[in-house]
């Protein structure tokens, strides 16, 4: 079975701008989560999907956003960057969710906003 | 908000040399993660628990839910170990809250 797979893998963008993220579960996986790691505060939970609904969501602004598709494929949008959002971005698919059992995480998205 | 503690920060060790790395947790959970992060960045889920021990190789994780801690022991350590070991816990349904890390450097 192929792994999570992210794209893209490097980013640079600008203070303003807005960006999309894409993340490929494993087939057959319903859950999406994504995180933000920074070397300052860690890996930080964003939100998580399943099957196409929200489960669970982080405590960020409202500029970060997300959705799933029904081919479980998920998408994180953050609008107005700020210098702040560079960050390594992550995805983990699981089958059943992030609270029932082991996560499988993405090689991340490296996010540079300048 | 359960706080997650992990030590050490750094951790060097020679080629061999049995390692433990400490995670504590505020709150009760209702399972912990062993997490390994390579320098390229991606995150490999090394151990879920919420009770006892696990073995996998060179690698054990206990977890006392009394004492609200967890170890992480690699035995015969080797420099293809060296990365960042990252605990996570959750209650329940709520998401997954992350210690900062453990930085393990083995040398040969």
């Amino acid at each position: 079975k192929a792994g999570v797979t992210q794209t893209p893998r490097y980013l640079i963008k600008t203070r303003g701008q807005q960006v999309t993220l894409s993340c490929s579960p494993i087939s057959g996986h319903r859950s999406v989560s994504w995180y933000q790691q920074t070397p300052g505060q860690g890996l930080q939970f964003l939100f998580e999907y399943f099957s196409e609904t929200q489960r669970n969501k982080g405590n960020f602004p409202g500029r970060f956003s997300g959705r799933q598709f029904s081919n479980s494929r998920s998408e994180m949008n953050v609008s107005t960057l700020e210098l702040g959002d560079s960050a390594l971005y992550l995805c983990a698919s699981s089958p059943l969710g992030q609270s029932n059992g082991e996560q499988y995480f993405g090689p991340g998205t490296r996010l540079t906003v300048t | 908000k359960n706080e997650v503690e992990q030590s050490p920060q750094n951790l060097t060790a020679q080629e061999g040399e049995f390692i433990t790395i400490n995670c504590s947790y505020s709150v009760g959970i209702s399972a912990l993660h062993w997490l390994q992060q390579h320098p390229g960045g991606g995150i490999v889920s090394l151990f879920m628990l919420s009770s006892g021990k696990k073995k996998h190789g060179r690698l054990i994780a206990t977890i006392n839910i009394q004492e609200k801690h967890s170890s992480l022991h690699i035995t015969a350590s080797h420099p293809r170990d060296s990365a960042v070991y990252i605990c996570a816990v959750r209650e329940g349904n709520t998401p997954l809250v992350f210690g900062k890390g453990t930085r393990l450097s083995v040398i040969a």
